[in-house]
């Protein structure tokens, strides 16, 4: 069974401070992909990233990177110079791939979230 | 793209009435998934759907609720009868597997009340 976890329950940090969310997981297959959603106050999920379990780079995107180690299952996520607007519920989540053919993902699974609090 | 749609946004109803929550997935996805989020059990996968046909529904929590997807573009969550326990917000997602596609667009959601 897969399996997502975010030791981290709540953060909280002074604007321009950088921050790191951890995310560890559990799964059998040796192909999947790992994401990351922020979820603001107004609800909606929105997505920061898909990493796939064959490509272990790590990735810079503005003030976020993630640092992706198949050898630890650790999936983690820094935001650099943290704003208020960073203020959210971040989510990790694992995917298999879907059995069902090559155009299909399996079910995702979140970790339970890391709610971060920007002060500013 | 118009994105994942979900109707209503928000619903009220007593205990016992039977509650329809829709969803229209992103043309072109072929997948097709309905979460609910609460603070107790964080977000959880309740039911999901491969080409329309039904995969995985172990996460339905019982008999009361039931989803259906009869064609590529719409899916239905229905509960009956409903209960305050239920009262959560409900997410569809729709996806498609592919190198360009990232994977899972959500929809905003749609927050239930039973009273």
């Amino acid at each position: 069974a897969q399996k997502v976890t975010q030791a981290q329950t709540e953060i909280s940090v002074v604007e321009k401070e950088d921050v790191t969310l951890d995310c560890v997981y559990e799964t059998r297959d040796t192909t999947y992909y790992l994401f990351w959603y922020k979820q603001p106050p107004s609800g909606e999920l929105v997505f920061l990233i898909r990493r796939n379990s064959f490509d272990e780079q790590n990735e810079i995107s503005g003030r976020y990177s993630w640092n992706f180690q198949k050898s630890t299952s650790s999936f983690n996520f820094t935001i650099t110079a943290s704003q208020v607007v960073d203020s959210a519920v971040y989510f990790c989540a694992l995917s298999e791939a879907s059995n069902a053919g090559g155009t299909s993902y399996g079910k995702l699974t979140f970790g339970q979230g890391t709610i971060l609090t920007v002060h500013p | 793209d118009a994105g994942v749609i979900q109707s209503p946004r928000h619903e009220v109803t007593e205990m016992g009435q039977e509650v329809t929550l829709r969803c229209k997935p992103i043309s072109g996805h072929n997948s097709l998934f309905w979460y609910r989020q609460t603070m107790m059990r964080g977000l959880e996968l309740l039911i999901y759907f491969n080409n329309n046909v039904p995969i995985d529904d172990s996460g339905m929590p019982e008999d009361r609720f039931s989803a259906k997807m009869p064609n590529a573009s719409f899916s239905t969550l229905k509960i009956q009868p409903s209960e305050p326990r239920d009262s959560a917000v409900y997410f569809c997602a729709s996806s498609r597997r592919g190198p360009s596609n990232y994977g899972y667009t959500f929809g905003s959601g749609t927050r239930l009340t039973v009273v």
